[in-house]
């Protein structure tokens, strides 16, 4: 089965809210995490990386956090938009192989 | 413009036929990869492709091949042996393999009648 997976599969917020998307992985041997947001229909768009030697990694409004020690990762977005409604993905990389490994996916909903 | 394109976006086929889907990319990446998407779903990986001429199975490449014959097209062929294969396709490129992130397409939207 998949080794990264979601704590929760959807999540709606109040415009102007920050989010929190979590994602729990189990290969311990990841070492490469991305953040990708899914529009309807359309393909992912490439949000956020971050690499196992890094704890905290902040891009244009949306920060990822990575805590090894329980394996998990995190995207936040602050001053949530509607427009950043969509499916949010992680992902990871397992020691550098040739794959990339997806969740299933959260469904964030921005209410106006 | 720089890209990955994929054709056609919707695609209707009969039960029983073949068909192929376009993946083309002028990113100049060495690495591709094809995912099949269900409703609801994350993405699962059906074959991937680190240079030319070579390629890999994926976790779900039962039913489709591939080939790589050129650098920047990787087609997929979804074929007959392929038990459900109505569901969003995904083609996506890279750099090369481990800390890269993967660039996708636009996706194909197969239903089978």
């Amino acid at each position: 089965g998949e080794s990264v997976g979601l704590h929760l599969p959807t999540l709606s917020v109040q415009e102007g809210d920050n989010s929190i998307i979590n994602c729990a992985y189990s290969n311990s041997a990841s070492d490469y995490f991305i953040w990708y947001k899914q529009e309807s229909g359309k393909g992912p768009q490439f949000i956020i990386d971050i690499r196992s030697n890094m704890d905290k990694r902040q891009g244009q409004r949306v920060t990822v956090l990575l805590n090894k020690t329980v394996k998990h990762l995190s995207l936040q977005i602050a001053a949530t938009q509607p427009g950043d409604s969509a499916v949010y993905f992680c992902a990871e990389n397992q020691g550098g192989s040739e794959k990339l490994v997806f969740g299933k996916g959260t469904k964030l909903t921005v209410n106006p | 413009d720089g890209g990955i394109t994929q054709s056609p976006k919707y695609l209707f086929r009969k039960e029983g036929q073949n068909v192929t889907l376009s993946c083309e990319q002028n990113l100049n990446h060495d690495a591709m990869y094809w995912y099949r998407q269900d409703p609801g779903q994350g993405l699962r990986l059906i074959y991937y492709s680190q240079i030319v001429n070579d390629f890999q199975k994926g976790d779900i490449a039962e039913g489709y091949s591939v080939s790589r014959e050129k650098k920047e097209s990787f087609p997929l062929t979804v074929t007959s042996a392929q038990k459900n294969p109505t569901a969003f396709y995904l083609c996506a490129s890279s750099i090369g393999p481990g800390w890269t992130e993967a660039f996708f397409g636009q996706g194909t939207r197969l239903t089978v009648v």
